[in-house]
This record gives structure tokens, C-alpha cells and sequence, in this order.
């Protein structure tokens, strides 16, 4: 069965300080994973993608197979970044997405 | 519109009553997603539609909950007989291409669905 766990509720981070949001997941094949963002009184949205390599707004994620894992990462955090993240999954064919339970990030002046 | 709409915003229904949420996608989007978000929890999928068809059903809880899109644009997530526990925030997510389009869904505003 797909499952992402993403183990932290919360997490405090001091500005400039580097963050690192956890993220394993469980899936036999293939998965595409994606990082979405919810700012505060915003829609939740898409922030990136294991597919693009991306880095958004400072953020990267890399996909462990090995791990299952697509820890996200910033290696200075801003306090604008203070918001819950969810990791999402999609399965190699499939149609729908499943998300985490998310995890709220707390950017500490 | 600029973005997916979602009506009404909150909702507040006595136990055994029935309610309908509207969701209103992007113009041309092809693929319309509806997720239920408990309290402190994740999105969790419910349904998916690729145009009219619903393609996936299987997050749906029960018989009580019903979902259409007839004409391929506007759905409807439809609750029978509310229970206590059907109490959350409801999503709907529009992608313009098939399969999630590689994974970027937009996001309505959601419903609130308060069950008394």
C-alpha cells in the first residue's frame, strides 16, 4: 500500500539556521514525490517535484530509493518560510496523489 | 475565474441532513480531484474525475458519499445523512493534464463542513 509518514508535527527553526523536513515513504515501484507548501490563508500549493530537480525558494529535495525517503532541505531559513508542508506521493501509472499528515514549520526570530 | 472555486466556504448541517459542496475548477483543466482534511491531518483522497468520467473511488468512507462532474467541468461532492465524523475541511483540486499533470494540482479555498 502507498503510505508517506512524515514523523514531526512541529518543527522550530531559528532564522538562518538550516531546516530539514522529513518525509519517508512506502511504495513498491516507481513513485513521482512532490513537496506542497500552505502559507498562511493560502492554498495549499505545489512546491516542487522530485522530477524537476528543482530548487524553489531555496529548497531542495532528493529522492533516497534506498532510504525511501525525500527529505526537504534549506540550508538558511527565512522566516517566511514559517508554514506546513506536506509530502506527497503519486504511484509509476497511477492517477491520484496521497499526502502526509504534513508538519508545521516554525521559523524562530 | 483565476483559480478553483469552491462553495459554499463553511457549512453547518445537523446530523442526518444531506449536503452538496460545488467545486469549480480552472477553465480546461481535465483532471478534478476531491480530498477530505480532517483537523490536524493530511489531505486524503477521495475521488478523481478525468473529465466527466469518475475514473478512482476508492477513497470514498461509505455509500453516503456521492460525487459527479456531468458535463466535465463543475463537480458536485454530494453527503448523505451527515454524521458526526464527516465533520472537516473539503478540497478540490484541478490539473490541467490527465494523471495529475505531473503533480501540480491547484487548490480551492475548501469547504468547512461542521456536522452538530
Amino acid at each position: 500500500a502507498q503510505r508517506v509518514t512524515q514523523p514531526e508535527k512541529l518543527l522550530s527553526v531559528f532564522k538562518g539556521a538550516p531546516v530539514e523536513l522529513k518525509c519517508n515513504y512506502s511504495y513498491s515501484g516507481s513513485p513521482e514525490l512532490f513537496w506542497y507548501v500552505q502559507y498562511s490563508r493560502q492554498r495549499l500549493q505545489l512546491l516542487l517535484r522530485h522530477i524537476s530537480r528543482e530548487s524553489i525558494k531555496g529548497f531542495t529535495a532528493d529522492l533516497n530509493k534506498g532510504e525511501t525517503s525525500f527529505h526537504l532541505k534549506k540550508p538558511f531559513a527565512q522566516e517566511e518560510d514559517s508554514a506546513m508542508y506536506y509530502c506527497a506521493l503519486s504511484g509509476h501509472g497511477d492517477d491520484k496523489i496521497i499526502f502526509g499528515k504534513g508538519t508545521r514549520l516554525h521559523i524562530l526570530p | 475565474g483565476a483559480g478553483v472555486s469552491q462553495s459554499p466556504r463553511y457549512k453547518v448541517a445537523k446530523r442526518g441532513q444531506d449536503v452538496a459542496l460545488r467545486c469549480d475548477p480552472i477553465s480546461g483543466h481535465v483532471s478534478l480531484f476531491w480530498y477530505q482534511q480532517a483537523l490536524g491531518q493530511g489531505p486524503e483522497f477521495l475521488t478523481y474525475f478525468q473529465n466527466e468520467a469518475q475514473l478512482d473511488k476508492s477513497g470514498l468512507p461509505s455509500d453516503r458519499f456521492f460525487a459527479e462532474r456531468p458535463e466535465g467541468s463543475v463537480s458536485t461532492l454530494k453527503i448523505q445523512r451527515t454524521q458526526q465524523e464527516d465533520s472537516a475541511v473539503y478540497l478540490c483540486a484541478s490539473s490541467l493534464l490527465s494523471r495529475g499533470g505531473n503533480g501540480e494540482l491547484f487548490f480551492g479555498e475548501g469547504s468547512r463542513l461542521t456536522v452538530l
